[in-house]
């Protein structure tokens, strides 16, 4: 069965450390999302791509980036982990060939910024 | 700004009784998405229901219906017969004709459903 995968699930690090999140989907999906949990704010936007070489800033990109160099994987990278980001982390994936948009989540990473 | 509302934080109900969520949506596009997802305890989201913006057909998928009324900006969803496992938070998200498939989530509705 198709599926989203995030790792790692859980994550301890110091301030001022990159770190790198895996998400690899194999639904084939062109879209792929990341987005950061917070108490009270839902889920927020902090990066997006609409396929291979394609990158775009959502809501809450500052400090994080990502790259697409195929269709299966986005990863995300903290540049210099600081302790505001310390949340959940999901990414999520879409088929805009369908034209339907609803999003498919990976299971979540915590991470924990020291 | 919020695009989307949901006014609820938590709403705490017992099994069997009907559980009813509200989501209002801002919105200036003619063609837009609202969707409902489930986050249970484990903590991976789960895709209700979706619907388009020409389709305010109202529906009922076993024990969840939704409603939706465009002169209200509403997308509200019902629990019909609550069950335990049903307790999780919900979240409505609206997707928007000119962002191409980005999801902008309320702050989710806690749901509790005790024996």
């Amino acid at each position: 069965d198709a599926e989203i995968t995030q790792s790692p699930r859980h994550k301890i690090t110091e301030t001022g450390r990159q770190v790198t999140l895996a998400c690899h989907q194999t639904w084939n999906h062109n879209n792929m999302f990341w987005y950061r949990q917070d108490l009270g704010h839902g889920l927020r936007l902090i990066h997006y791509s609409y396929g291979v070489q394609d990158t775009n800033k959502g809501e809450v990109s500052d400090g994080y980036s990502v790259s697409r160099s195929n269709t299966e994987d986005l990863p995300l990278t903290l540049e210099s982990a600081a302790s505001s980001q310390t949340s959940v982390y999901f990414c999520a994936s879409s088929d805009s060939a369908r034209g339907t948009y609803e999003q498919y989540f990976g299971p979540g990473t915590r991470l924990t910024v020291t | 700004a919020q695009k989307v509302t949901q006014a609820q934080t938590e709403i705490s109900v017992v099994e069997k009784e009907d559980v009813t969520l509200d989501c209002v949506y801002e919105t200036r596009d003619t063609t837009y998405y609202l969707f409902w997802y489930k986050q249970p305890p484990s903590g991976e989201l789960v895709f209700l229901i979706r619907r388009n913006s020409f389709d305010e057909q109202n529906e009922i998928s076993g024990r969840y219906s939704w409603n939706f009324q465009k002169s209200t900006s509403s997308f509200n969803f019902t629990i019909t017969a609550s069950q335990v496992v049903d307790s999780a938070v919900y979240f409505c998200a609206l997707s928007e004709g000119d962002s191409w498939g980005k999801l902008q989530f309320g702050a989710g509705t806690q749901v509790v459903v005790t024996p």
